[in-house]
């Protein structure tokens, strides 16, 4: 059974550095194909794709969010840790992390953690 | 950046209506399309991938048609469970990019 989980902190402060852990089980990282996402969605908003780390770690960002964005793993913790600096209120939105299927044909988020919210407000 | 266009971005419906929902690629991506399902506090649900691939578990009321800039979603029947807001994406290359969205209302 595939699950992810979002943590990290609800609040955080303008400027600030936010770092959010995604914690996942039923697969592995290590594994041919494997990659994980992170996405966004700002209240009332669209959904916004923010970064991807892939089994290889071949790494692939936003391009307006590339400089503040930093994804890695941590195989042996089945946990992907997305980094964003210099933080802002527009940054306020709702953190989804996401196992990617087929990255080796039509890749597509096949499952997705509850999502965490985050506020960054003084 | 590949831009990806819903219309309309709402739309209200009845229960056993047929609802149609297109996305639009600001250049040809095959086949690359994926289709969410997505609730209030819930997370996305995939419907449709590689642009015409049911994701198990997912009603045949369901379907992709459209290749290459032009896709549309049917819901051949709504159904109460169907009101929900629809995005597009497109993995064709990085950065991938999601629709704006169209909320299924009940009309």
């Amino acid at each position: 059974q595939v699950t992810l989980r979002e943590s990290g902190p609800a609040l955080v402060k303008p400027t600030q550095t936010l770092t959010l852990t995604c914690t996942f089980s039923g697969f592995s990282l290590s594994t041919s194909g494997m990659c994980v996402s992170w996405i966004r969605q700002p209240p009332g908003k669209a959904l916004e794709w923010l970064a991807r780390i892939d089994w290889d770690d071949d790494k692939y960002y936003s391009t307006s969010l590339k400089t503040r964005l930093t994804i890695s793993k941590d195989t042996s913790k089945n946990q992907v840790v997305l980094t964003m600096t210099n933080m802002d209120p527009v940054d306020t939105a709702t953190y989804y992390c996401a196992r990617i299927l087929g990255s080796g044909s039509y890749p597509y988020f096949d499952y997705w953690g509850q999502g965490t919210l985050v506020t960054v407000s003084s | 950046d590949i831009q990806m266009t819903q219309s309309p971005s709402s739309l209200s419906a009845s229960v056993g209506d047929r609802v149609t929902i297109t996305c639009q690629a600001s250049q040809d991506i095959s086949n690359y399309l994926n289709w969410y399902q997505h609730k209030p506090g819930k997370a996305p649900r995939l419907l449709i991938y590689a642009a015409s691939s049911l994701q198990s578990g997912v009603p045949s009321r369901f379907s992709n048609s459209g290749s290459g800039t032009d896709f549309t979603l049917t819901i051949s029947s709504l159904q109460p469970e169907d009101f929900a807001t629809y995005y597009c994406q497109q993995s064709y290359s990085t950065p991938w990019t999601f629709g704006q969205g169209t909320k299924v209302e009940i009309k």
